[in-house]
């Protein structure tokens, strides 16, 4: 088992439309959270980073992370065409190297 | 401007081989990484270094050399390349309790 599981998509949506990613982990060691947004032939860009439990709000984006359910999320609010890309979580133990294991990415589509 | 840079970005070259990519941060971040990014496998981490003269395996070290003399450079090396290698390679970097920030990537395709 990965210690990290991520639905690969595709994911197609409206543009609008409100989007939900999600991140299942089994390392409860785990304590700080991120979101990268990655377009195709470029590099992961950092969108949301979140320690510990609890919501964080950016824009039209929200990062929740539930460590009881070993789950977290990324909401898109009036998603974008623009907003297509490879969505990747990841997630460290500490901040000693910041050694992060990244899921594999969920690709998603905002169509116009 | 400030910031990862990665080189080149794309390489062809046969099995066998010795290839070097490049990576340079801008920012003095103490943290490096290399990753290598596979359909099916997300990103791995080949090595990582946590100063200038330290380095350290990460998850798929082997045929890949690492060096860090300087800071803001930390070339990957594959020594003989093999086509098992054929990846995109992204460097990246942070600095310690903060999250890393990551390049443009090599597409490298070995023949």
């Amino acid at each position: 088992q990965k210690e990290v599981e991520q639905d690969p998509g595709p994911l197609s949506v409206p543009e609008g439309a409100i989007v939900s990613l999600n991140c299942t982990y089994s390392n409860s060691a785990f304590q700080y959270f991120m979101w990268y947004r990655q377009y195709s032939r470029k590099g992961p860009e950092l969108l949301m980073y979140t320690y510990s439990s609890g919501n964080k709000e950016d824009g039209r984006f929200t990062a929740q992370v539930d460590k009881s359910s070993k789950y977290i999320s990324l909401f898109i609010r009036d998603s974008q065409p623009s907003d297509s890309a490879t969505y990747l979580c990841a997630m460290s133990k500490d901040t000693g190297g910041f050694k992060t294991i990244f899921g594999a990415g969920t690709r998603l589509f905002v169509k116009a | 401007d400030a910031g990862i840079t990665q080189s080149p970005r794309y390489k062809i070259t046969e099995t066998g081989r010795q290839v070097t990519l490049m990576c340079h941060q801008t920012w003095s971040h103490s943290y490096m990484f290399w990753y290598r990014q596979d359909l099916g496998h997300g990103l791995r981490l080949i090595y990582y270094s946590a100063a200038a003269d330290i380095t350290d395996k990460g998850e798929v070290p082997d045929g890949y050399v690492v060096s860090r003399s300087k800071t803001e450079n930390f070339p990957l090396t594959l020594e003989s390349a093999t086509r098992s290698q054929t990846s995109v390679y992204f460097c990246a970097s942070s600095e310690s309790g903060q999250p890393q920030h990551f390049g443009d990537g090599t597409r490298l395709s070995i023949l």
